[in-house]
């Protein structure tokens, strides 16, 4: 059971490049959330999805798409990247309700 | 949207000492949860806990959900404790959100 799956662990951009961070789940969850978190900060909620096919913006949506076309896979799209989206992302999931469970994080560096 | 807050914000322990961590809440909750973020950036879920209490190990939890509070105990402590400890709500209003505080920074010397 590999639970939360996160792909890369690590990835350098230019500016204005574009990217997407993969997150795969198989715990068959419906709900599922993609949060960054800056140095010494806590987590930001960019978007999240209650199933496949329905999405919805969180605290910080700007920069930043995603897409839900199956239960496991929820990834998250950079298309301009900016310095300031320079963080570690978290992917996340849960039953409807229960625990939250999380990737390893993606760390994200735009030069 | 709904407010979390923790306290205190940074915490330094020797090791074998006690602490309480808490976490204050704005709205009623249907979903409380306690993270601990390790020195590697790892999120480990500690408790759901959206009302009532529970231990594990050296670790308890109580969540007072009409007073919108929740504390984190930890018992003994040692230095594989350190790290930051988050607390994450959603309200009760329908919103699927999981809001987190800014946590609780935990040194533990030895």
């Amino acid at each position: 059971n590999a639970g939360v799956t996160q792909t890369p662990k690590f990835r350098i951009l230019k500016i204005g490049q574009s990217m997407t961070l993969q997150c795969a789940q198989d715990m068959n969850h419906n709900y599922m959330y993609w949060y960054r978190q800056d140095p010494g900060m806590g987590l930001k909620l960019i978007y999240y999805s209650v199933g496949a096919g329905i999405t919805d913006k969180g605290e910080v949506p700007n920069g930043y798409n995603v897409s839900r076309s199956t239960t496991e896979d929820f990834p998250l799209r950079l298309e301009l990247a900016a310095p300031s989206q320079t963080s570690v992302y978290f992917c996340a999931s849960r039953e409807n309700t229960g625990e939250l469970f999380f990737g390893e994080g993606s760390r994200l560096t735009v030069l | 949207g709904i407010q979390v807050e923790q306290s205190p914000p940074d915490l330094i322990l020797q090791e074998g000492a006690n602490s309480t961590l808490r976490c204050n809440f704005s709205d009623s909750v249907n979903n409380l949860q306690w993270f601990h973020q390790n020195p590697w950036g790892q999120l480990i879920n500690l408790f759901y806990i959206p009302s009532g209490t529970k231990q594990n190990g050296r670790l308890s939890a109580t969540t007072v959900a009409t007073e919108r509070y929740s504390l984190l105990y930890i018992s003994s402590s040692q230095t594989t404790d350190s790290g930051v400890y988050f607390c994450a709500v959603s309200d009760q209003g329908g919103s699927e959100k999981l809001v987190f505080g800014k946590g609780t920074k935990l040194t533990v010397n030895p």
